[in-house]
């Protein structure tokens, strides 16, 4: 059973740090990987798709990264601004299924 | 762009009534899935279909069901409702193992 965790569960930084929020698979057989965003009371906003073959992907100021042998994923995000505010969730799709599984998300505070 | 539509945005109920939540998929995308996030928590999967067809089952009480049509929309059916059901329910779709997008969300209250 796919089990994904992410640390650390809340970070408070001041703007323009970079910073890395980390996501952990139990299963390494995965077909991709994505991390969202989400605001308070609102949807997931996609971030970035990995797929399994892929080592890392970038957007803006954001870079995932893919490293299914040891079971992880990390989503830098650099010059980190208040708007950057919000949780951000990994979530996994284990090959040979139609289900992602969610990580427990980050809660993200940028300070101004 | 055209994003995945989710009806109604908020939905509140009695206990043991019955709620049906709709999901309209991006065009063109041929699979479905739904979550239920309860407060303060991560998403959890209920149930998905590809073509029509369910494709996995998560964590769904059997008092739930859920199908999706030809037109791909798909319809989630809650019977019996209890206070532990008042929660954020999504819809997402993907065009196949693609990239999940997600609907803003039905919001149900069960008093």
């Amino acid at each position: 059973k796919q089990e994904v965790t992410q640390i650390p569960a809340a970070l408070s930084v001041p703007e323009g740090e970079n910073l890395v929020l980390n996501c952990s698979f139990t299963d390494s057989a995965i077909y991709n990987l994505q991390w969202f965003r989400q605001d308070p009371g609102k949807g997931l906003t996609s971030l970035l798709l990995i797929q399994s073959s892929q080592r890392e992907q970038t957007s803006g100021r954001l870079n995932a990264s893919l490293d299914k042998s040891s079971g992880r994923s990390t989503l830098y995000i650099a010059a980190s601004q208040p708007g950057d505010s919000a949780t951000y969730l990994c979530a996994v799709k284990t090959s040979g299924t139609y289900k992602y599984i969610f990580g427990t998300g980050t809660r993200l505070k940028v300070l101004a | 762009a055209a994003g995945v539509i989710q009806s109604p945005r908020h939905l509140i109920k009695e206990k043991r009534e019955t709620a049906t939540l709709k999901c309209y998929p991006i065009p063109r995308h041929d699979t479905v899935y739904w979550y239920q996030q309860g407060p303060g928590q991560d998403p959890q999967f209920l149930i998905s279909f590809y073509e029509k067809m369910q494709s996995d089952k998560g964590s769904i009480p059997d008092r739930f069901s859920a199908q999706q049509f030809s037109d791909y929309h798909s319809e989630l059916n809650m019977s019996s409702l209890e206070l532990g059901d008042s929660a954020l329910y999504f819809c997402a779709s993907s065009e196949g193992n693609g990239e999940l997008f997600f609907g803003e969300g039905s919001r149900l209250t069960v008093l």
